[in-house]
């Protein structure tokens, strides 16, 4: 039969512009978020993580904040390049115990940098 | 340090048959967690050895199944294979004791 792929959300910014890529996670109870970056070819890069203790981390040229009212994620990436063009993830991992080796991972969103 | 090693790279299997793929972690890392990853449903978790123990399993089925020995290698085996198995397969390393998971570059299977 005919499958249905996941149509990704898509971020096309201009090269220096910020970017901000959202996501909605599921489980309240999830103790860690992380967002990755993933180029065509390649496996998932880590890019920062973040606490459910906190509401904002802050990397090089990326920030994440986390709402867990409304649990919301979300990457702001300064002065974006095209180099960080590609597919982004947000997971969440460690609802209870020994569940940190399980990442549930959102849909992604396709963000293309124009020089 | 040496990343993540999955092999092969690339894989070309029949209907039926069976596969094994390989991940290395990264020294010191005690934990292997394999996702598939397809357009059609994204990123879904497989499984996570801890320590050569099954601690966490996704919502597959029976003919997907692993281990993990001693060095924390890990295989992953998928037994009469469908065309439905077509994706990347993808392993993570992590401590397990929730810091970041590093991923392999994926094995690219391919089921005719």
């Amino acid at each position: 039969g005919e499958s249905v792929g996941l149509h990704l959300p898509t971020l096309s910014v201009q090269e220096g512009d910020n970017s901000i890529i959202n996501c909605a996670y599921s489980n309240s109870a999830s103790d860690y978020f992380i967002w990755y970056k993933q180029e065509s070819g390649k496996g998932p890069q880590f890019i920062i993580d973040i606490r459910s203790n906190m509401d904002k981390r802050q990397g090089q040229r990326v920030t994440v904040l986390l709402n867990k009212t409304v649990k919301h994620l979300s990457l702001q990436i300064a002065a974006t390049q095209p180099g960080d063009s590609a597919v982004y993830f947000c997971a969440e991992s460690g609802a209870g115990g020994t569940s940190y080796g399980k990442l549930t991972f959102g849909q992604g969103t396709i963000l293309t940098v124009h020089p | 340090k040496a990343g993540v090693t999955q092999t092969p790279r690339y894989l070309i299997k029949t209907r039926g048959q069976q596969v094994t793929l390989s991940c290395s972690p990264i020294s010191g890392h005690r934990s292997v967690s394999w996702y598939q990853q397809t357009p059609g449903q994204g990123l879904q978790f497989l499984f996570e050895y801890f320590s050569e123990t099954q601690r966490n399993k996704g919502n597959f089925p029976g003919r997907f199944s692993g281990r993990q020995f001693s060095n924390s290698r890990s295989e992953m085996n998928v037994s009469t294979l469908e065309l439905g198995d077509s994706a990347l397969y993808l392993c993570a390393s992590s401590s397990g004791t929730g810091k970041e998971a590093f991923f392999g570059q994926g094995t690219r299977l391919t089921v005719v």
